[in-house]
């Protein structure tokens, strides 16, 4: 079946450190993929996708790309900020919109002034 | 942006009674609504699957008459967690996708407590 593995935090960074979050996937055919991520008491908010192979998807600073050869959907970011201080989590949905999305366990982070 | 609600953010009720939690689109019609389940410092366990007027999709090992599901428009499904027991506490989301878009948006979620 379809799974999502992304690293294991927390994560603590300095400010204006260079971020990545490793994520790979399991999946038949050519699923979306997705970051997520949710501030402290606050719901989920979409950070950014890609819907096909070697599609970047990008948003506030944040970027991954689509990389079929690897499975992997790796988040990035040049600089981090202490407001990026979150829980990420890293998502597939299969090709049928209306299938249900598969999270990984997210990734805390901590970003120190 | 598509915003979605839920009510309450939080409630805390005691073992054996029922609790229901709404979820509700308030600028867009969503025909589909998903139901998920959050522990702490874990991630997001899909639950069920709502649909606006039929019955509810529910996923493997989720007891469908424990957690009862009604998405009676477009804009609206409520989810009932009856005779509430201790375990059941925790962090409930709601997401709904916009018309032809293949984005899920989420609610704050609601935390429930039973004593």
């Amino acid at each position: 079946g379809n799974s999502v593995t992304q690293m294991e935090g927390p994560v603590t960074l300095s400010e204006e450190a260079f971020l990545t979050i490793n994520c790979t996937y399991t999946a038949t055919g050519y699923p979306s993929l997705f970051w997520y991520v949710q501030y402290p008491g606050e719901g989920l908010q979409l950070l950014l996708k890609a819907t096909k192979a070697d599609d970047k998807g990008s948003n506030k600073g944040f970027e991954a790309t689509y990389r079929k050869e690897t499975t992997s959907f790796h988040l990035e970011k040049g600089s981090v900020q202490v407001s990026d201080s979150a829980v990420y989590f890293c998502a597939l949905r299969s090709m049928n919109r209306d299938d249900k999305i598969i999270f990984g366990k997210g990734t805390r982070l901590h970003i120190l002034p | 942006g598509a915003v979605v609600s839920q009510h309450p953010s939080w409630v805390i009720c005691k073992s054996g009674t029922s609790v229901k939690i709404e979820c509700r689109s308030l600028d867009f019609q969503a025909t589909t609504m998903f139901w998920y389940r959050q522990f702490p410092k874990q991630s997001l366990m899909l639950m069920a699957t709502s649909n606006e007027g039929s019955k509810a999709t529910y996923e493997q090992g989720v007891e469908k008459d424990k957690f009862l599901i009604n998405h009676a428009s477009l804009t609206l499904s409520t989810l009932t967690v009856t005779s509430a027991h201790p375990e059941d506490s925790s962090f409930y989301i709601c997401s709904a996708i916009r018309g032809s878009t293949d984005t899920q948006y989420f609610g704050p979620g609601t935390r429930l407590t039973v004593l």
